[in-house]
């Protein structure tokens, strides 16, 4: 168990719906980061929040939004969905500083769009 | 924004080889991590290494952040070994979001 909780870890969905995946950062890490990971783009950086504040966006479309919560879980919002956004999502989180461990990574949610 | 390549794109080994995964990323770096992804899908975080070696069982790591590059080195592989092995660097800043390579898919054969 690597302290990052993601959840669900699996999810199959119809195109034009929306979803939320939920995770919650390692105890004490105040930054989450959002990746995507699809066959064709490798892994790619969405989005971070730093202690509930956005702090930085990647490649994040329009049709995707996240927030950090007063208790520090992060949810991603994915609405209407397309096929292409079929893919695994990681959370990772950090500490103030990375430290000898670097950054943690949870076991991620695999999204089918059919 | 950073660079990162990856070698060997693929890598098969019969079970008790030896094998060395190289990361070059194109800008100084305050983080570099080694993962290893196996085939559930699995980020597994390796090494926390953005200078110096370090080791852990058969797998050790060194990065030698003047030349920018790093090197992951597998002994005695094992068929556990499979999956593919990312590099991720972070240049810090406001963000210090990792960029990761595109990765080294290795196959380990009994």
């Amino acid at each position: 168990d690597s302290g990052v909780t993601q959840t669900p870890k699996h999810l199959i969905t119809a195109t034009g719906q929306r979803v939320t995946l939920r995770c919650s950062p390692r105890s004490g890490d105040l930054s989450v980061y959002w990746y995507q990971q699809s066959l064709d783009q490798g892994l790619q950086f969405l989005i971070q929040y730093y202690n509930g504040e956005e702090r930085a966006k990647g490649n994040i479309l329009e049709r995707f939004s996240a927030q950090q919560f007063p208790d520090l879980h992060s949810e991603l919002n994915l609405s209407s969905l397309e096929l292409g956004d079929s893919a695994l999502y990681f959370c990772a989180s950090s500490g103030r500083q990375p430290n000898t461990y670097g950054y943690t990574f949870g076991s991620g949610t695999r999204l089918t769009v059919v | 924004g950073i660079q990162v390549e990856q070698s060997p794109p693929d890598l098969i080994l019969q079970e008790g080889a030896n094998s060395t995964l190289r990361c070059n990323f194109s800008d100084s770096v305050n983080n570099l991590q080694w993962f290893h992804q196996n085939p559930w899908g699995q980020l597994i975080n390796l090494f926390y290494i953005p200078s110096g070696t370090k080791q852990n069982g058969r797998l050790s790591a060194t990065t030698v952040a003047t030349e920018r590059y790093s090197l992951l080195y597998i002994s005695s592989s094992q068929t556990t070994d499979s999956g593919v092995y990312f590099c991720a660097v972070g240049a810090g800043g406001a963000t210090n979001k990792l960029i990761f390579g595109t990765g080294t898919l290795l196959a380990v054969q009994p």
